[in-house]
């Protein structure tokens, strides 16, 4: 049982590129999310998603993309990367069962954005 | 005002010290609270949930006080390996999987030999 993983670990974009950070758990949680992490600002909530085919924005949507294709997967797109988008990506799940709502984050993939 | 605020410290303490950490909260329709833990370079882990009554996990203490929306940590006989940050974290819906989970910045925790 891995939990929750993502992929890559760390990656360099030069400005304008575009990138697909994955993300995959393997605790059958229905719901996932993307945060960014910065220095100062604490983990800010990009996009959601509450099951397979659906997704939503969150605090911070913009410049990113989301697809949920499979319940296990959620994928974030960056389709022109700018060096604002420098930052640490969180994936997290949880379960929508009552009194299970812990969510459980990935190791994190570190960006930056030259 | 921000919706989760926390003295961001670093609190520095010796081994064996009890430190205690704040939190407060704006919107008044929060429903559940927990603490969180991260550790340098690592990804936040769930140390306990929040419940009205208090709760107790060993040498952690977590209050709630939804009167003055305010959450507290108590850290008894502080060891090295409790070094990390501490986040507070809030949700709207009683659960919590909405997308409706929000972070404080953290409180930064260094405990010296």
């Amino acid at each position: 049982n891995a939990g929750v993983t993502q992929t890559p670990k760390f990656r360099v974009l030069k400005t304008g590129q575009s990138m697909t950070l994955l993300c995959a758990q393997d605790m059958n949680h229905e719901y996932m999310y993307w945060y960014r992490q910065d220095p100062g600002m604490g983990l800010r909530l990009i996009h959601y998603s509450v099951g397979e085919g659906t997704t939503a924005k969150g605090e911070v949507p913009d410049g990113y993309n989301v697809s949920r294709l499979k319940k296990q997967n959620f994928l974030l797109g960056l389709e022109s990367a700018a060096p604002s988008q420098t930052s640490v990506y969180f994936c997290a799940s949880s379960s929508l069962l009552a009194n299970q709502e812990t969510q459980y984050f990935g190791p994190g993939t570190r960006l930056l954005v030259l | 005002r921000k919706e989760v605020e926390q003295d961001p410290g670093p609190f520095n303490v010796p081994e064996g010290a009890t430190v205690a950490f704040n939190c407060t909260y704006s919107n008044s329709a929060s429903q559940s609270f927990f603490w969180y833990r991260q550790d340098c370079r690592k990804e936040p882990k769930l140390l306990m949930s929040v419940y009205s009554s208090g709760n107790e996990d060993g040498r952690f203490t977590a209050q709630l006080n939804r009167a003055s929306q305010y959450i507290s940590l108590l850290i008894r006989d502080s060891k090295l390996s409790d070094s990390a940050t501490y986040l507070c974290v809030v949700t709207l819906d009683y659960g919590g999987s909405q997308g409706n989970l929000i972070f404080g910045k953290g409180t930064k925790l260094s405990v010296k030999p």
